[in-house]
């Protein structure tokens, strides 16, 4: 069975200061990797996704994300976070196409961002 | 760009009602979802639909079921309401032709008192 850990529930940094979320999976075939942004009160919002090909992924908001199979990871990485970026952010694994569809979500990593 | 409709944003129920969270999409994909999403927990998968009648069992299907009728709505029955179903659901769809990303409603706060 596929699965996420993501094993900071809580990270605070300093406003201008980079940013690294970690997120490992269990999965038994070539992965479909995203990460999402849920702000205070707001839906959920795809930041990235690997689907295959070049390791390193760029998304929304400056943010990028680095896939290593043999570190089955797939950590999210921001070099300058701004005030804004306080959210809870979510890394997903999803099983391919059709009936083995379904995105597994880990647990979340609640940032806060001091001034 | 693609829409996903929760009929309520926040919903109070007693205990052992009968309660259904409506779920709408207007962009014709085959595979629609139901999550709870609960502090620490992250989003969990209820269930999960990939057609018109299909459903399968997600990872805490207990006092759960749903039903697809439509391929544009997916609802969500939580057969008699208890105070541990109080949490936030989420709705969700994707494309099976492309294994893209899910698309989310803004979600159901359901307290059960």
């Amino acid at each position: 069975a596929q699965s996420v850990t993501q094993p900071d529930i809580h990270i605070t940094v300093s406003e201008g200061a980079s940013l690294e979320l970690r997120c490992n999976y269990s999965y038994g075939a070539t992965p479909y990797l995203f990460w999402y942004v849920q702000s205070p009160g707001q839906g959920l919002q795809l930041l990235l996704k690997y689907f295959s090909g070049d390791t390193l992924v760029q998304g929304i908001k400056g943010f990028e994300a680095e896939f290593k199979r043999s570190q089955s990871s797939f950590n999210l990485r921001k070099p300058s976070v701004h005030w804004s970026d306080a959210a809870e952010y979510f890394c997903a694994v999803g099983a391919g196409a059709g009936t083995a569809s379904k995105l597994t979500f880990g647990t979340g990593t609640r940032l806060q961002v001091t001034l | 760009d693609v829409k996903v409709t929760q009929s309520s944003r926040y919903l109070v129920k007693r205990t052992g009602e009968k309660v259904f969270l409506e779920c709408v999409q207007d962009m014709d994909h085959e595979n629609m979802f139901w999550y709870r999403q609960d502090p620490g927990l992250g989003l969990r998968l209820i269930y999960f639909s990939y057609d018109v009648k299909m459903k399968e069992k997600g990872d805490i299907p207990e006092g759960y079921s749903v039903s697809r009728e439509k391929k544009e709505r997916f609802s969500l029955i939580l057969e008699s309401a208890s105070t541990n179903q109080t949490s936030m659901y989420l709705c969700a769809t994707r494309d099976r032709a492309i294994p893209g990303r899910a698309f989310f409603g803004q979600g159901t706060r359901l307290t059960v008192v």
